[in-house]
């Protein structure tokens, strides 16, 4: 059974600096995606960032960028010069590579930017 | 603009009465999904269609059903909400890569 693991329940950072949210996953399929989504306090769930289990180089959007390390199972998300609006519940996911296009989420990490 | 949409954003209803959230996308996509997020939890998956295949989760309870009358909309139908149904309910459909593209919720308060 698939399963996403995200170990860090809270994390802290101080504005401008660069911080790595962790995430290990479990698969037996060798074709997945993985994603990564923020949820501010206001409860929409905004996408992030993707990234294919069969693409070579790591995913970057903007100040995201995913650091991919497929032996190790692990997916974890970069956020580079945090910002204040950047504190929010942030969630890994991976889908299932049929055609139902569902999403298994972790438990999330909520990140605090200190001014 | 927004591309799913849910109404409305805040619902309140009274303790085995009855309760339809409702969700359209304009993105025309044949996948859509009912997820429930209880406080400080990861969302949970209820229901999903692709094109006209129904399919709920083997934990989704009785007391959760869904409709789909074309692509475009969707409907979560609570028959007798529990004070434990109180979450956020989030609807959402395929983005324009492979993500799935969520809308902006409906908090369910239960009283």
């Amino acid at each position: 059974a698939q399963k996403i693991t995200q170990t860090q329940p809270g994390m802290f950072v101080q504005e401008k600096e660069a911080v790595t949210l962790d995430c290990t996953y479990d698969t037996s399929d060798p074709s997945y995606g993985l994603f990564w989504y923020k949820q501010p306090s206001s409860g929409e769930m905004i996408f992030l960032i993707y990234q294919g289990s069969y693409d070579q180089q790591n995913a970057t959007e903007g100040r995201y960028s995913l650091n991919f390390q497929k032996a190790r199972k692990s997916a974890n998300l970069v956020i580079s010069a945090s910002q204040l609006g950047d504190s929010a519940m942030y969630f890994c996911a991976m889908r299932e590579m049929d055609s139902s296009y569902k999403l298994i989420f972790g438990s999330g990490t909520r990140l605090l930017v200190r001014p | 603009d927004a591309m799913v949409i849910q109404n409305p954003r805040y619902q309140v209803t009274q303790f085995g009465k009855p309760v339809t959230l409702s969700c359209s996308q304009t993105l025309n996509h044949n996948v859509m999904y009912w997820y429930q997020q209880k406080s400080s939890q990861a969302p949970k998956l209820l229901f999903h269609y692709y094109d006209k295949d129904f399919n709920n989760e083997a934990d989704t309870p009785d007391n959760f059903q869904s409709r789909r009358p074309n692509t475009s909309f969707c409907f979560l139908d609570i028959r007798s909400p529990g004070l434990g149904d109180a979450a956020m309910y989030l609807c959402a459909t395929k983005g324009f890569r492979t993500e799935a593209f969520f809308g902006q919720g409906t908090r369910l308060t239960v009283v």
